[in-house]
């Protein structure tokens, strides 16, 4: 069946520093990708999508490829900020199934030290 | 302003005493669903509905109902909460028949403890 796996957490960085959380997935079919940030207290809220092989979502200096090859949807941001200590989820939607669901990962937990 | 409405916040029951978590969207949207979030699981889907009067299992709807009686509201109800139903919950929405390429809006979250 579809699957999400991304990295453990937590990641611990300091302020301006590279950021990659991979994700990986397992799905029949042409799936859409998501990255989904949730800020503490808060509900999930979309980050970025990609929804064929090759797309590059982005959104607010973060970015993410949809790689068919590698199975793999990692984000990315350049210099992380403070305001970017969230958890963060890679989901993925499968066209083909009925449930019109998101099956997401565990979640990474990010914390951005000044 | 576009939102998905849950109430309450917190939560705190003793096991067996029926209880309704409600969750209301102004959006317009034809699809709902349930999730409960928990440490080292991430989100896991309760319930779902395409649209009024159509709802569906997710993967973990034991102990759970749902309804849809109004395209903005889907209450979720727990009949006779047990400990293990402690969790945090979210309700979600999104245009069309779910989330292929519509995003899906997520409420606050509602923290549930059972004792």
């Amino acid at each position: 069946g579809n699957s999400v796996t991304q990295m453990e957490g937590p990641v611990t960085l300091s302020e301006e520093a590279f950021l990659t959380i991979n994700c990986t997935y397992t799905a029949t079919g042409y799936p859409s990708l998501f990255w989904y940030v949730q800020y503490p207290g808060e509900g999930l809220q979309l980050l970025l999508k990609a929804t064929k092989a090759d797309d590059k979502g982005s959104n607010k200096g973060f970015e993410a490829t949809y790689r068919k090859e590698t199975t793999s949807f990692h984000l990315e941001k350049g210099s992380v900020q403070v305001s970017d200590s969230a958890v963060y989820f890679c989901a993925l939607s499968d066209r083909s199934g009925s449930q019109g669901n998101l099956i997401f990962g565990k979640g990474t937990k990010l914390s951005v030290k000044p | 302003e576009a939102q998905v409405t849950q109430n309450p916040r917190y939560l705190i029951t003793v096991t067996g005493k029926k209880l309704t978590v409600t969750c209301s969207q102004n959006m317009n949207h034809e699809y709902m669903s349930w999730y409960r979030q928990d440490p080292g699981l991430g989100l896991r889907q309760i319930y779902y509905s395409m649209n009024v009067e159509v709802t569906d299992k997710g993967d973990v709807p034991e102990g759970y109902k749902v309804s849809r009686k109004e395209k903005r509201n889907f209450p979720l109800i727990l009949e006779s909460p047990s400990p293990n139903q402690t969790s945090l919950y979210f309700c979600a929405s999104s245009l069309g028949q779910g989330s292929y390429n519509s995003p899906l809006h997520f409420g606050n979250g509602t923290r549930l403890t059972v004792t």
